[in-house]
């Protein structure tokens, strides 16, 4: 069953903690994005990745941390500097090739207490 | 830098009238442009891409590149076309994906 597949779908954490929400996808994608998701804000970008071993900043990388050592995995870490963390997370994984679409998981919702 | 505009938060139209859903972009390439649909309980996904310059579930969105839009239409809208939409560009090269805020449509009986 292809797909990408984030977990946990729901995950509370005590404030000061870091947390690392977990993005596997068996597409063969080389491109692999992190996305926060607030009512009336859309999906902002946090992070993503053209390639195993490489990542860029998105609009919105502070407080959060990423790594890509294999092609299907792109975990992301939210450290204690993120100052507003509890929001619904979002990952979503493309082929390189030209106009090609995003494909995209279940998302897992971070309340941070 | 690259910025994706969806003035709308927020639209409301009965079931049967034409949909127009805004978007606008700001990129100084060659833009790849998307739309993106989240219906309740589900994943985000695919509506639509403008090179394939096709109709999907009664919806077709123009390129204009003179006026940086990318607009949603639909003539006849339906009540299982309630959901989050999202436009989306896509910056080749870089790989980098960006979205709009999002529309949140809902079509009343």
């Amino acid at each position: 069953d292809g797909g990408i597949t984030q977990s946990p779908k729901y995950l509370f954490r005590k404030e000061g903690q870091n947390v690392t929400l977990s993005c596997e996808q068996n597409l063969n994608h080389d491109a692999m994005y992190w996305y926060r998701q607030d009512p009336g804000q859309g999906l902002r970008l946090i992070y993503y990745s053209q390639i195993v071993n490489d990542f860029q900043k998105g609009d919105i990388a502070e407080g959060y941390s990423v790594s890509r050592e294999k092609k299907e995995s792109f975990p992301l870490t939210v450290t204690s500097a993120q100052k507003n963390p509890t929001a619904f997370y979002l990952c979503a994984s493309s082929s390189r090739q030209r106009h090609t679409e995003a494909f995209f998981g279940q998302g897992t919702r971070l309340t941070v207490v | 830098a690259q910025r994706v505009t969806q003035p709308e938060k927020l639209l409301s139209v009965f079931k049967g009238a034409p949909v127009e859903l805004k978007c606008n972009y700001s990129y100084s390439g060659s833009p790849e442009l998307f739309w993106y649909v989240q219906y309740s309980r589900q994943r985000l996904q695919l509506l639509l891409r403008h090179i394939s310059r096709e109709s999907i579930k009664g919806f077709t969105a123009d390129l204009n590149k003179g006026e940086t839009s990318f607009h949603l239409k639909k003539p006849f809208a339906q009540e299982e076309d309630s959901a989050m939409y999202y436009c989306a560009l896509k910056i080749q090269g870089a790989q980098k994906l960006v979205f709009g805020q999002g529309t949140r449509l809902t079509i009343n009986p």
